[in-house]
């Protein structure tokens, strides 16, 4: 079955902690694997397309990378308003052309 | 200013009535799509269009249905509207990759 597990779910960090959120996925074939970030109330804002392995992009303090199986989101010196729910989600080979799979993300909190 | 709008932000109403989510987008995208998502849960996909006359259901059953008569309009309907609709609805649209997608700030729906 085709499908997203991001963990973990929950991840508190001190101001400055660095740490790593993870996206394991199992397809048929990767299309490309996104990240996105949503503020509570909010909808998703788009962070990064990476689309092959070996691939890396960086914004900021976030720095997405993908393996064959999984993408890590590593944050470096978070701050407080780092805090928020990153989604991970894959297009796959062979899925309808609309349809992303989406993770159900991991909460991150950054206190100060 | 390039935007996607979706009124109401939040609606509250009684079973059986019918209602319509409004979602408008600036920005002159093809792909427009509709998303249910529950408290921390993943966003799933129930309606995706690839351009004006064109709708398709996404993998998530719904009792809702779409239309696309304008590039920038994605309006969402419900004829009679049950407590198993209540839920989080999100908009978002796209230009030529999928998986980038830009969102709307969604309406929470309450069916009581």
């Amino acid at each position: 079955e085709d499908q997203v597990t991001q963990s973990p779910e929950a991840l508190r960090l001190q101001e400055g902690e660095s740490s790593s959120l993870n996206c394991s996925y199992t397809v048929s074939g990767l299309r490309g694997l996104f990240w996105y970030r949503q503020d509570p109330g909010k909808g998703p804002e788009f962070l990064f397309t990476l689309y092959s392995a070996g691939e890396e992009k960086e914004k900021e303090r976030l720095k997405a990378t993908l393996t064959k199986k999984e993408s890590f989101l590593h944050i470096t010196a978070p701050k407080p308003e780092d805090s928020a729910t990153y989604l991970c989600a894959v297009q796959y080979y062979g899925g309808s052309q609309g349809n992303l799979i989406f993770g159900k993300g991991t909460k991150l909190s950054v206190k100060p | 200013e390039a935007d996607i709008y979706q009124t109401p932000r939040y609606l509250v109403i009684g079973t059986g009535k019918k209602i319509t989510l409004e979602c408008s987008q600036t920005m002159g995208h093809d792909k427009m799509y509709w998303y249910q998502q529950d408290p921390g849960m993943e966003l799933h996909l129930i309606h995706y269009s690839y351009g004006v006359n064109s709708t398709e259901k996404g993998d998530l059953s719904s009792e809702s249905t779409v239309s696309r008569i304008r590039t920038e309009h994605f309006p969402l309907t419900l004829e009679s509207a049950r407590p198993s609709h209540t839920s989080q609805y999100l908009c978002a649209s796209s230009q030529v990759i999928v998986g980038e997608q830009f969102f709307g700030p969604g309406t929470r729906l309450t069916v009581l």
